[in-house]
């Protein structure tokens, strides 16, 4: 699976968009960009994947290059609650390996404040 | 509402004593695994299963059992527990191990002290 580099920290202010880098310069053709956040303590949580094309939810976007070497997500009025770590994958199923094995780095730890 | 519910939440327990935390998805995933998330070494996966009665160990199986008898059921098994079990513990499922473009859940969590 491809590697992502992703910044340690970031700090967004209430209301505000935030938006998560994501570089993931060696993903192949058929490798999608998965974001998942731990909130603390909590269970991961799936927040939105994509292939190729850009991709919205009702929790977030995901805007991925052209060249698909890097992506970011975009939390577009970020509250309090939106403070988790946010860990980006490139992997063909899900995030994880051919055996399902989810493998999260170190992720970027993103705090909302009023 | 799709999800996959852990129980206990929290639990303190005594070296020795034998615990099983319960693991249940409501999807009817094929895959599901068990992962323990310590500071500073991130998730690692203990056990995991294809399908009903298939299991086989993670990176970190030592000290747990795990069986697959149901689809929907995948319970973890601490037969001696010992402190170095102490960690916060996660369920997952996933459709099946290589479902393209799929996502995974997770469960809320169970927060084990072995003392």
């Amino acid at each position: 699976d491809a590697k992502t580099t992703q910044p340690t920290s970031m700090d967004c202010a209430e209301g505000r968009a935030a938006n998560l880098p994501c570089n993931h310069s060696t993903i192949s053709g058929n490798e999608y960009v998965y974001w998942y956040r731990q909130i603390h303590s909590q269970g991961p949580q799936y927040i939105i994947h994509g292939l190729k094309n850009n991709e919205t939810n009702e929790m977030a976007s995901l805007i991925i290059t052209e060249d698909r070497k890097s992506s970011t997500l975009i939390l577009p009025h970020a509250t309090l609650r939106d403070t988790a770590v946010y860990y980006c994958i490139v992997s063909f199923n899900a995030g994880g390996t051919s055996y399902g094995k989810l493998t999260f780095g170190q992720g970027t730890i993103l705090t909302v404040h009023p | 509402e799709a999800q996959v519910t852990q129980n206990p939440r929290y639990l303190i327990t005594v070296t020795g004593k034998k615990l099983t935390v319960t693991c249940s998805q409501n999807m009817n995933h094929e895959y599901m695994s068990w992962y323990r998330q310590d500071p500073g070494l991130g998730l690692r996966q203990i056990y995991y299963s294809m399908n009903v009665e298939v299991t086989d160990k993670g990176d970190v199986p030592e000290g747990y059992k795990v069986s697959r008898k149901e689809k929907r059921n995948f319970p973890l098994i601490l037969e001696s527990p010992s402190p170095n079990q102490t960690s916060l513990y996660f369920c997952a499922s996933l459709p099946a191990a290589r479902a393209y473009g799929t996502e995974a859940f997770f469960g809320q969590g169970t927060r084990l002290t072995v003392v």
